[in-house]
Parts: structure tokens; C-alpha cells; sequence
């Protein structure tokens, strides 16, 4: 099962620009993470922030989560060509149980 | 870091065939492991959840009898796809705890298999 939406689905952007991709979720979680992954390859883990967490920073990302909207957002500023993936939200339900992912943001940067 | 492998990496094979995918914890003993699956252009979907030494659990919809998931030792969990066919092609992902960190899951590279 999916636990829920990533908006937008795709998103194209110029070089610098930033970028924003929300996910929702539907039931409660333990905490939230971010993944990235390159066409055809792996994924590339973010960061992660905890349910009782409500901002976190890891370089150019910035993550937001409410819980009370059961939302997260990742934005990543001044975004690079090699920004360019899908990236993926998961969640989980307490600790040492399976992820749960969104649907997935396409991120498309151009030079 | 905790690294997890895969092998093989990508696979192909007739209708109708066997394909074992093995999950390795390189450096560290993963209790469980995790088995998803990943239609193009699609996300994950989880597959079954494999604790050493016991049955796996399933999801909803994914057919035990087929996807045949051994978890014998503390490093190594293998997903066998039997009697494979075209619609089983997708990318295979598995994932590891890390005990006691068990918020922390560590993602193999994935294995490509495409059925002909």
C-alpha cells in the first residue's frame, strides 16, 4: 500500500531556481524521511525527520513536517543539473517496520 | 556506513523460469530485512518483510507461493521469483535495519529483471 501523494507528480526548473515538493501521508508515523533516486538507479537516502521535529536542514535541503496536516515538504535551493531525479517520500509507522512511499516528484533541472 | 548488496544486479530470463535475487548485509547483521518492488516509472511497493529465522510476512496481494523469500542467516535474505513471467519485470529493491538504529534502513542497490 501507498501512503500517500507527492505533489507536484513532475516539476522542471531552471539551474538555481529552488524547488519545492510536498508529500502527505494519511495515518500516523514515527518519521519521515526523503530519498532520491537517479533513472534506473538506487535509492539515495536524504534525510530524515522525526514526528516530534518540525524543521530540518542538510545543506541546500530544507524539510518541514506537520503533523496536524500530516504533510512534509522538502525544498531544495539553488538547485543544480544534478538535482535532476525523482524523489520519493517514506514514512513509517514505528521503529524496525517497513517504509511506506509516496507516489514520487520528477525533478527536471536545466543549465 | 552500514552497506547492503545485491546480486545480480540485473537479470534477464525466459517465461516460465526461476530467478534467486540474494540481499547482503556487508557489515552488520540485519534482523530484517525488507523486499520491495518498483514498476517503471512508479514507486516502491512493499513486498513481504523478512525476519531471520522465521516466515516471511506478505503483503495484501503478493502471492507467497511465488515470491519465496528465504532469510537463513543474519546477513543474507534471497527472494526467489518462480515460474517468472513477463509482468513480474520490474526493479527489485531490499532493505536492512540496522539494530539498534532501527530507524535508520539501508537500501540495497536494486536488481533489474526483465522476463522474456
Amino acid at each position: 500500500s501507498q501512503q500517500g501523494e507527492e505533489d507536484p507528480q513532475a516539476l522542471s526548473i531552471q539551474e538555481g531556481e529552488n524547488a519545492t515538493m510536498n508529500c502527505s501521508y494519511k495515518t500516523s508515523i514515527n518519521n519521515l524521511q526523503w530519498y532520491r533516486q537517479n533513472s534506473g538507479r538506487g535509492l539515495v537516502h536524504l534525510i530524515l525527520i522525526r514526528s516530534n521535529e518540525r524543521e530540518k536542514h542538510s545543506g541546500r535541503l530544507r524539510v518541514t513536517l506537520d503533523t496536524s496536516k500530516k504533510s512534509s515538504s522538502l525544498l531544495i535551493t539553488a538547485s543544480r543539473a544534478a538535482d535532476t531525479a525523482s524523489y520519493f517520500c517514506a514514512t513509517d509507522s514505528s521503529p524496525g517496520t517497513a517504509l511506506i512511499f509516496g507516489k514520487g516528484t520528477t525533478l527536471s533541472v536545466s543549465s | 556506513g552500514a552497506v547492503v548488496s545485491q546480486h545480480p544486479s540485473w537479470v534477464i530470463c525466459k517465461s516460465g523460469t526461476s530467478v534467486k535475487i540474494e540481499c547482503r548485509s556487508l557489515d552488520f547483521q540485519a534482523t530484517t530485512m525488507f523486499w520491495y518492488r518498483q514498476f517503471p516509472k512508479q514507486s516502491l511497493m512493499l513486498m513481504a518483510t523478512s525476519n531471520e529465522g522465521s516466515k516471511a510476512t506478505y503483503e495484501q496481494g503478493v502471492e507467497k507461493d511465488k515470491f519465496l523469500i528465504n532469510h537463513a542467516s543474519l546477513t543474507l535474505s534471497t527472494l526467489t521469483v518462480t515460474s517468472a513471467h513477463p509482468e513480474d519485470s520490474s526493479f527489485y529493491i531490499c532493505s536492512a535495519i540496522l539494530p539498534p538504529l532501527a530507524d535508520t534502513q539501508y537500501f540495497g542497490p536494486g536488481t533489474r529483471l526483465t522476463v522474456l
